[in-house]
């Protein structure tokens, strides 16, 4: 079965960049899109990335992703980092069974 | 505004049944393919169900197979999910999600929570 692994928590300061990762288990994770949706406490999920590096309107470019080929893996990368970012961030993609969600990855921006 | 609204979940006892709804506004309901996505308590996000825009496809994760429907009303646009024969594990926040195309999920609900407990 396919699965998409992520870091279980991430901290980095305000300002900084921090990047998490998500890395496909098996086949090529450049072959379907990826998906990052960020979570705050208390609430639904929402888009800051979709089809591997798109921004929803109203998502701020300090977000971005990316896919690494060589290590089948996807990347999102925050810039500049806000207090605001803190949440729970998860990958998301699929193969041709099913739709997979990486475990998620907790940020504190301290 | 697109909206998804989730409701009818609540407290069940173990083998129990439970039908959950999502209310969908601000789109053309019947244009879209639709999602169930849970989470259970504490835990990351777990997919459950899909169907298409017309209701004559549908795919379910092997842990509701055989337990859990999925279904949908294009003329009240509304979504639907069957559950029964329930266990604990089933507890959780159950959110429904429109698939924008190419499995991107987007919006989804707020959620509705199932509690499975004697």
């Amino acid at each position: 079965n396919f699965m998409l692994t992520q870091p279980h928590s991430v901290s980095e300061s305000p300002g900084k960049t921090v990047t998490i990762s998500c890395t496909g288990s098996s086949g090529s994770i450049a072959s379907n899109y990826v998906q990052w949706y960020q979570q705050r406490p208390g609430s639904a999920p929402t888009t800051v990335i979709y089809e591997d590096n798109q921004r929803p309107s109203g998502v701020p470019d300090r977000f971005s992703g990316s896919i690494d080929s060589s290590s089948n893996s996807a990347s999102l990368t925050i810039s500049g980092l806000k207090t605001e970012d803190e949440a729970d961030y998860y990958c998301q993609s699929y193969d041709s069974s099913s739709v997979v969600f990486g475990g998620g990855t907790k940020l504190t921006v301290l | 505004e697109v909206q998804l609204v989730e409701s009818g979940g609540g407290l069940v006892q173990p083998g129990g049944s439970l039908r959950l709804s999502c209310a969908a506004s601000g789109f053309t309901f019947s244009s879209y393919a639709m999602h169930w996505v849970r989470q259970a308590p504490g835990k990351g996000l777990e997919y459950v169900s899909a169907i298409s825009s017309n209701g004559g496809s549908t795919y379910y994760a092997n842990s509701v197979k055989g337990r859990f429907t999925i279904s949908r009303d294009n003329s009240k646009n509304t979504l639907y999910l069957q559950m029964g024969s329930l266990r604990a594990e089933d507890m959780a926040v159950y959110y429904c999600a429109r698939d924008r195309g190419e499995n991107w999920f987007d919006p989804w609900g707020q959620g509705t929570l199932v509690t499975v407990s004697s």
